[in-house]
């Protein structure tokens, strides 16, 4: 059973395009990561969200944390290249605070 | 302190053998963690330790794995009589134990078995 569940799974889209990734879950978590992670390397930290509603922007990505503390979105405007890669969510558990789940990811793929 | 380091990187090994991966977490963190991950999944959670005490391993993914971290720094992860389904990459990651607990993950140890 996977906690937490991402769509789209994967995604292709032309540099330029913009582009939202779901994060969802029928549970409640204290806080909630997005990470994104190169083939053979392992996951890198983009944006912590803690507060439900929350909206958070680091250059053309915006991450927002749902209401309920249930569910996020990433939104990528105008990607680039270098946006490629697997992005994953994972939500630290309300109790106990000692575990993090992992979504199921969406492969993002921008074509020059 | 330039973040979490695992070694080795790669590590191919014939089935049955047995096989130890290390960790070192960012120095200022009490909490380390370790993760599995196949292809084109996330991270599945394995354990965790705060300090010198592991105090999450029931999903270790059987008693062929375990894990140590002695003094509190590094973490050492070991797998006995290696199968072909334990060949994914091992992530470890680290993090401080209040706050955000955010994760920072090492480069990962990929396993191959043969």
């Amino acid at each position: 059973t996977q906690l937490l569940e991402q769509s789209p799974q994967f995604l292709s889209i032309q540099e330029g395009e913009n582009l939202t990734v779901y994060c969802n879950s029928s549970s409640v978590f204290s806080s909630l990561q997005w990470y994104r992670q190169e083939p053979g390397e392992g996951p890198v930290l983009l944006v912590t969200v803690v507060t439900g509603g929350e909206v958070k922007k680091l250059k053309r990505l915006t991450f927002q944390f749902g209401d309920a503390r249930k569910d996020s979105s990433l939104h990528i405007t105008a990607a680039q290249p270098g946006d490629t890669g697997l992005y994953l969510c994972a939500g630290a558990g309300r109790l106990p605070k000692n575990q993090f789940y992992f979504g199921t990811g969406t492969s993002l793929t921008v074509i020059p | 302190d330039t973040g979490v380091s695992q070694d080795p990187r790669h590590k191919i090994t014939k089935r049955g053998q047995n096989v130890t991966f290390r960790c070192d977490p960012i120095s200022e963190h009490n909490r380390l963690y370790w993760y599995r991950q196949t292809l084109g999944q996330g991270p599945e959670f394995l354990t965790y330790f705060q300090n010198e005490a592991q105090l999450e391993k029931s999903r270790l993914l059987s008693d062929r794995f375990s894990a140590e971290r002695p003094k509190g720094s590094f973490s050492t992860l070991e797998i006995q009589r290696t199968e072909q389904g334990d060949s994914a990459m091992y992530l470890c990651a680290s993090s401080f134990s209040q706050g955000t607990y955010e994760q920072y993950f090492g480069p990962g140890t990929r396993l191959t078995v043969t």
